[in-house]
């Protein structure tokens, strides 16, 4: 499989917890980028890499949330001392350029 | 600010029936692009197909067809002979132009429910 992927793709921690969240881009694909998805609504982005480099982050990126792309390949994502209203799905997309993203299978995070 | 906007929360069709599904948009800028993707259950955003703003002609992939009217910023999307597999959740996006990021914004989305 050449997609997107990410892991895990079910996460259920308790409040205040921190979670981290993997995604694999497809591999010519220079940029990545996350967003997050709540029930009945489309996804919104969070934050943007060119390569290694961290381009961009939301208003929606409280200090909580911190991204990296360390060799400019995978990404994670973690959030430190979730709150409930984190629960969402994340989603991972990758493009080559400014090209259609191609988005991978999301993680559904639940803080209980 | 760009904005999306999809009326219809949810839609039935029956199966082998077309099925148009709206979005709006709101945009200054001259240059931008739109999506649709499909989200079915799993989860996963499946991109469909893309209508640039200078594209003459509306977009067509396979089943799929984009009817782009650029003066009254709308981009619906229009599926041909409805399929049971083509139950899900579909969003018409847009992509800023002038982000460094090229970030997507989406609209609140349409859920499609074709029956047999």
């Amino acid at each position: 499989d050449t997609g997107v992927s990410q892991d895990p793709r079910h996460k259920i921690t308790k409040r205040g917890q921190n979670v981290t969240f993997r995604c694999d881009p497809i591999s010519e694909h220079n940029r990545l980028y996350w967003y997050r998805q709540t029930l009945g609504q489309g996804p919104e982005f969070l934050t943007y890499f060119q390569n290694e480099a961290q381009l961009e982050k939301s208003r929606l990126l409280s200090d909580r949330f911190s991204a990296e792309r360390p060799k400019g390949s995978f990404s994670t994502l973690e959030i430190q001392r979730t709150e409930q209203g984190d629960s969402a799905m994340y989603l991972c997309a990758s493009s080559f350029q400014a090209y259609e993203q191609y988005f991978g299978p999301g993680t559904r995070l639940t803080v209980t | 600010a760009q904005k999306i906007t999809q009326t219809q929360p949810g839609m039935f069709v029956q199966e082998k029936e077309a099925v148009t599904l709206d979005c709006t948009y709101d945009t200054s800028d001259q240059s931008y692009g739109l999506f649709w993707y499909k989200q079915p259950s799993s989860g996963e955003m499946i991109f469909l197909i893309y209508q640039g703003s200078y594209d003459e002609q509306n977009a067509t992939e396979g089943r799929y067809s984009l009817n782009f009217q650029k003066a009254r910023k709308s981009a619906n999307l229009v599926i041909s002979a409805s399929q049971l597999g083509d139950s899900a959740m579909y969003f018409c996006a847009m992509r800023e132009p002038y982000s460094s990021a090229s970030k997507i914004i989406f609209g609140s989305g349409t859920r499609l429910s074709i029956r047999p």
